[in-house]
């Protein structure tokens, strides 16, 4: 079942800047991850950060979780052309389910 | 190695036939996921297998979707008398129970099922 939102729900940026995209759940987390996702096929598992984690980095990749706010921000540094992909925020309980917020936000980054 | 394999890729059938998905998780995983996803849509969480505790169904959306699971390979959706509202790309993901990695998921490339 999805619990929260993500937004924007598209975002258009040029190559170079940076992407900041968002998302919000309503219920206790065990960790929470971000999914890439081309041409609505398979996702690919970007980065999990632990709910006793603030803030995790890889590569340009830079995810913050602020599970006061239930809040977590993926930012995409330097974009690239081949970054274009939807991208989506989605919670493991402790149970080891995954539920899955909202429906991503689409990136296309101009060349 | 070999990643989350699905088949057939595409399915095309009539309104009110059977259908039957196939997923095979990557070898060793002892996790299972079903998601469904609508056009444009996120992902629907359907069904969780877990070695061989019972299975979370409370994803299904109705009783004409069921799915099976041998031990810890291949598991298969079923959807019977199918309607045009399950037309959707059904993905499947696993993952393993070893410390680090137990919690990432990794993903099939779906099965894009459309029903007429």
């Amino acid at each position: 079942s999805q619990q929260g939102e993500e937004d924007p729900q598209a975002l258009s940026i040029q190559e170079g800047e940076n992407a900041t995209m968002n998302c919000s759940y309503k219920t206790s987390i065990n960790n929470l991850q971000w999914y890439r996702q081309n041409s609505g096929r398979g996702l690919v598992h970007l980065i999990l950060i632990r709910s006793n984690e603030r803030e995790k980095h890889s590569g340009r990749l830079r995810v913050t979780l602020d599970t006061s706010k239930k809040s977590s921000s993926l930012l995409i540094t330097a974009s690239r052309a081949a970054d274009t992909a939807s991208y989506f925020c989605a919670t493991v309980n402790n149970a080891g389910n995954m539920l899955t917020f909202g429906g991503g936000t689409r990136l296309m980054v101009k060349p | 190695g070999a990643g989350v394999s699905q088949s057939p890729s595409n399915k095309v059938t009539e309104k009110g036939k059977d259908v039957e998905l196939r997923c095979d998780p990557i070898s060793g995983h002892t996790a299972l996921y079903w998601y469904r996803q609508s056009l444009g849509q996120g992902l629907e969480f359907l069904i969780y297998f877990q070695g061989n505790s019972a299975p979370d169904k409370s994803g299904l959306p109705s009783d004409r979707f069921s799915a099976e699971r041998t031990g810890e390979s291949v598991s298969t959706l079923t959807i019977q008398r199918t309607q045009q509202e399950d037309s959707a790309v059904y993905l499947c993901a696993s993952s393993s129970r070893t410390s680090g990695t137990r919690e990432t998921q990794y993903f099939g490339p779906g099965t894009r099922l459309l029903v007429l």
